[in-house]
């Protein structure tokens, strides 16, 4: 059975660190993974998938993930962290015919 | 391009009540999920409907049904509402018959509140 753990409930960084959220993937198949993010009181909104077309997938506003088999890991990490990035981070399992999600990282980013 | 869009946004009812949210999909999608997320969680799949048939379903009790149209949007219907199924639910749309590497697409949700 597919699952996701998503390791540190919050996070914390200050504007212009790097941020670092953490996924770690259970599957029997090889998985299609992807980063989802939800601002307060709003849908969720797409910023990368894995496929395995590339290892390190570039997704929108500046965030990159890199897939790992060997750890079982797909992080998601941004260079410079902005305000506006303050938000819940989800990781998936899956595809579509349905996700598994991990339990969300809440990121706040400090001025 | 409208994308996947949800009704009512938000909506309060009362424990034993029926429910029914709806779901119009992204344009050039034929498959809905709905997806149900408690306060705090990562969101739960419910159901799947792919050519108005339910394709995939989750862990779910039987309160919880659907449909979906010849027009491909959806409607989620919870019968003898409990207090437990207050939640953000959430309905995603792809292009279902292209393969499981395709992206669901996500609307703003509805908050159902059960007093």
């Amino acid at each position: 059975a597919q699952s996701v753990t998503q390791l540190g409930s919050h996070v914390s960084v200050s504007e212009g660190a790097l941020v670092l959220l953490r996924c770690n993937y259970s599957s029997s198949v090889p998985p299609y993974l992807f980063w989802y993010v939800q601002y307060p009181n709003q849908g969720l909104q797409l910023l990368l998938k894995y496929t395995s077309a590339a290892t390190l997938v570039k997704g929108i506003n500046g965030f990159e993930a890199e897939f790992k088999k060997s750890e079982t890991s797909f992080h998601l990490t941004k260079p410079s962290a902005h305000m506006s990035d303050a938000a819940e981070y989800f990781c998936a399992s899956g595809g579509s015919d349905k996700l598994i999600f991990g339990t969300g990282t809440r990121l706040q980013v400090f001025p | 391009d409208a994308g996947v869009t949800q009704s009512p946004t938000h909506l309060i009812k009362t424990r034993g009540q029926q429910v029914t949210l709806r779901c119009s999909p992204k344009s050039g999608h034929d498959t809905v999920s709905w997806y149900q997320q408690a306060l705090g969680q990562g969101p739960q799949f419910i159901f799947q409907y792919y050519e108005e048939e339910e394709r995939q379903r989750g862990n779910f009790p039987d309160r919880f049904s659907g449909h979906q149209f010849p027009n491909y949007s959806s409607e989620l219907n919870v019968n003898a509402l409990l207090l437990g199924d207050s939640a953000l639910y959430l309905c995603a749309s792809s292009p279902g018959a292209t393969g499981r590497q395709e992206t669901q697409y996500f609307g703003p949700g509805t908050r159902l509140l059960v007093l």
